[in-house]
């Protein structure tokens, strides 16, 4: 049982390149989450998707695209990356979005703009 | 929302119970209260998670006082492996609720 599976683990960019992170659950989960992590900070929601087909904006959605491909996959997608965008991108899903359901998260994905 | 204020860092020796409080003065009656923890270049994992008085698991127990305005996750006997950061999330990931943040975390050291 893998839980949650991110793609790439490591990823270096030129500034202005674009690239989609992969996301996917194994747990039948209905919510998805993608945040950021930068150095010394905490977790910062980017976007969250309640079910499949639905997405809302988080605390810091600009500069990204998500997809919530089907119920297994949400992925997230910058269109033309910028060096503030330099992260540790972490995916979690959960059974609902509720309060009393916790999220698993995915081991990140290292994203390095140049 | 919810918004939750913890320490940023906290020290320990190994074997100490280690308490760390979160407050969280505007939680709202249908909240939660939940606990991860996560280590370097790992996500963050789930530790326990309670509504009101107190819960207890094989790891760690958590109080909640009855007005609910704050909570303490008690670590028994922390050891070296116990190092990591600590967040404490409050509140649904619904609607308004979009920015719902896990905040900076308490970063626990323990040392021998």
């Amino acid at each position: 049982n893998a839980g949650v599976t991110q793609t790439p683990k490591f990823q270096v960019l030129k500034t202005g390149q674009s690239m989609t992170l992969q996301c996917a659950q194994d747990m039948n989960h209905n919510s998805m989450y993608w945040y950021r992590q930068d150095p010394g900070m905490g977790l910062r929601l980017i976007y969250y998707s309640a079910s499949e087909g639905t997405t809302d904006k988080g605390e810091v959605p600009n500069g990204y695209n998500v997809s919530r491909l089907n119920k297994r996959e949400f992925s997230l997608r910058l269109e033309s990356a910028a060096p503030s965008q330099t992260s540790v991108y972490f995916c979690a899903s959960s059974d609902s979005g509720l309060s009393n359901q916790p999220q698993h998260f995915g081991d990140g994905t290292r994203l390095s703009i140049l | 929302l919810a918004k939750t204020t913890q320490p940023i860092s906290m020290d320990s020796y190994e074997g100490q119970e280690v308490n760390i409080t979160c407050s969280h003065n505007n939680i709202a009656t249908n909240d939660y209260i939940t606990w991860y923890q996560q280590f370097p270049s790992q996500g963050p994992r789930f530790i326990i998670q309670g509504y009101k008085t107190k819960v207890t698991n094989e790891v760690a127990s958590l109080f909640i006082p009855a007005d609910r305005k704050s909570s303490t996750l008690s670590l028994p006997r922390v050891s070296l492996s116990d190092t990591a950061v600590y967040y404490c999330l409050v509140g649904d990931f619904t609607g308004t609720a979009s920015k719902l943040t896990f905040g900076t975390g308490t970063r626990l050291q323990v040392t021998l």
